[in-house]
């Protein structure tokens, strides 16, 4: 499949690692937020999401926490394994009205075995 | 329970020609989205259909343009194509009542030569 990673920022870590991927967003009158991935060839699957009347969120293995004064949303991945290799996008937007993604830049994350 | 699905996969036009892609969205979705990814870059929204009708455009040229048929289904038509409409193509699909995620398909990856 198509290299979405091309000129990405890079996180490499090894497995077990526990994982941080950062993203600030743009529009401070966002108020939904959404972690994606995307393997290779692949579309960008849906991860965890997170409200802006929350400041914290736990999934299976991931974490996501959420910062309104500064703008600023991470991706916490415990116990990273190889099959999490791949690029992490966020992406705001609002609950009200027809609702549209805005995506960050992304992180390419590589786990070594 | 099939999630949203794209065709074709892959597809190779010329310069000036027009094409035409198709989106079938998760059953159960009525709004459907269409965004382009270049390479190494996040999506960007192109347009949402909702009730069969354009409901948020974002800033692409009028050759970008959609349809939405009863059955929920979508296809995103481009005129006059250029160079650098080369990308993937992602149609992503929600229910409109519902504050859920988008879920996207796997996308088109469209050349141009």
């Amino acid at each position: 499949g198509e290299n979405v990673g091309l000129h990405l920022p890079t996180l490499s870590v090894q497995e077990g690692d526990n994982s941080i991927i950062n993203c600030a967003y743009s529009n401070s009158a966002s108020d939904y937020f959404i972690w994606y991935k995307q393997e290779s060839g692949k579309g960008p699957q849906f991860i965890i999401d997170i409200r802006s009347n929350m400041d914290k969120r736990q999934g299976q293995r991931v974490t996501v926490l959420l910062n309104k004064t500064v703008k600023h949303l991470s991706l916490q991945i415990a116990a990273t394994q190889p099959g999490d290799s791949a690029v992490y996008f966020c992406a705001e937007t609002r609950l009200s009205g027809y609702s549209t993604l805005t995506f960050g830049k992304g992180t390419m994350l590589l786990v070594s075995p | 329970d099939a999630g949203v699905t794209q065709s074709p996969t892959h597809l190779i036009k010329t310069r000036g020609q027009q094409v035409t892609l198709r989106c079938s969205p998760k059953s159960g979705h009525d709004t459907v989205s269409w965004y382009q990814q270049a390479l190494g870059q996040g999506p960007q929204f192109i347009f949402q259909y909702y009730e069969e009708e354009e409901r948020q455009r974002g800033n692409f040229p009028d050759r970008f343009s959609g349809h939405q048929f009863p059955n929920y289904s979508s296809e995103l038509n481009v005129n006059a194509l250029l160079l650098g409409d080369s990308a993937l193509y992602l149609c992503a699909s929600s229910l409109r009542d519902r504050n859920q995620p988008q879920h996207f398909g796997d996308g088109t990856r469209l050349s141009i030569l």
